[in-house]
């Protein structure tokens, strides 16, 4: 199993240019996640998938769209590149289950917007 | 709204020497806990989580946690640190989303521990 997976790995846009992030799973979870992490403030929950079909907004989702494009798959899509958004992010999944359920991290994906 | 503070944002020690990583929550309903530990140009990887019971949790690599509900704490510790576990830190609660049934977990904004030979 790979687990989780992201592509690509680094990323270097310009203002204004748009780009998709992709993220799949192949362990059958129900439940994906979104996350930026910038240095000295944590992870913070950009937007995430609770099931196939559906997508909620987290705590810093504008900017930001995504696509559930089927169960293993959960896309980040950036409109238009603006340098606050240059960080690392996570792509995460898990097996809801009461709020008890481990997320398991994907090994992320550097953007810096120039 | 829930809370996470994580007290120290490095620790350095020496290598054999004991650490406590220290994370406080704030939340006036049952919680589940978790840490979660992140290497150098890596994702997050889970080390332990407090469900329920003992509260007194292991967890990889000979990390403990112990869930204080008074002080509403949950410091992480080990009795004896190797230059491996230089890593960043993270506690995070998982909570129910206002209104809903889904969950979010919300982390601190992490400890980075540096192991010293």
């Amino acid at each position: 199993n790979a687990g989780v997976t992201q592509t690509p790995k680094f990323q270097v846009l310009k203002t204004g240019q748009s780009m998709t992030l992709q993220c799949a799973q192949d362990m059958n979870h129900n439940s994906m996640y979104w996350y930026r992490q910038d240095p000295g403030m944590g992870l913070r929950l950009i937007y995430y998938s609770a099931s196939e079909g559906t997508t909620d907004k987290g705590e810093v989702p504008n900017g930001y769209n995504v696509s559930r494009l089927n169960k293993r798959e959960f896309s980040l899509r950036l409109e238009s590149a603006a340098p606050s958004q240059t960080s690392v992010y996570f792509c995460a999944s898990s097996d809801p289950s009461g709020g008890t359920d481990t997320q398991y991290f994907g090994p992320g994906t550097r953007l810096t917007v120039l | 709204a829930q809370s996470v503070t994580q007290l120290d944002s490095q620790v350095p020690v020496f290598e054999e020497a004991p650490v406590e990583l220290r994370c406080n929550y704030s939340s006036s309903v049952s919680v589940y806990l978790f840490w979660y530990v992140q290497y150098p140009n890596q994702g997050l990887q889970l080390l332990l989580k407090y469900l329920s019971g003992s509260t007194l949790v292991k967890g990889i690599n000979g990390f403990e946690a112990e869930f204080n509900k008074s002080q509403t704490s949950f410091h992480l510790r080990k009795p004896s640190v190797h230059i491996s576990d230089t890593a960043e830190y993270f506690c995070a609660v998982n909570l129910r989303d206002s209104g809903g049934s889904n969950y979010k977990l919300t982390f601190g904004k992490g400890t980075l521990l540096t192991v010293n030979p």
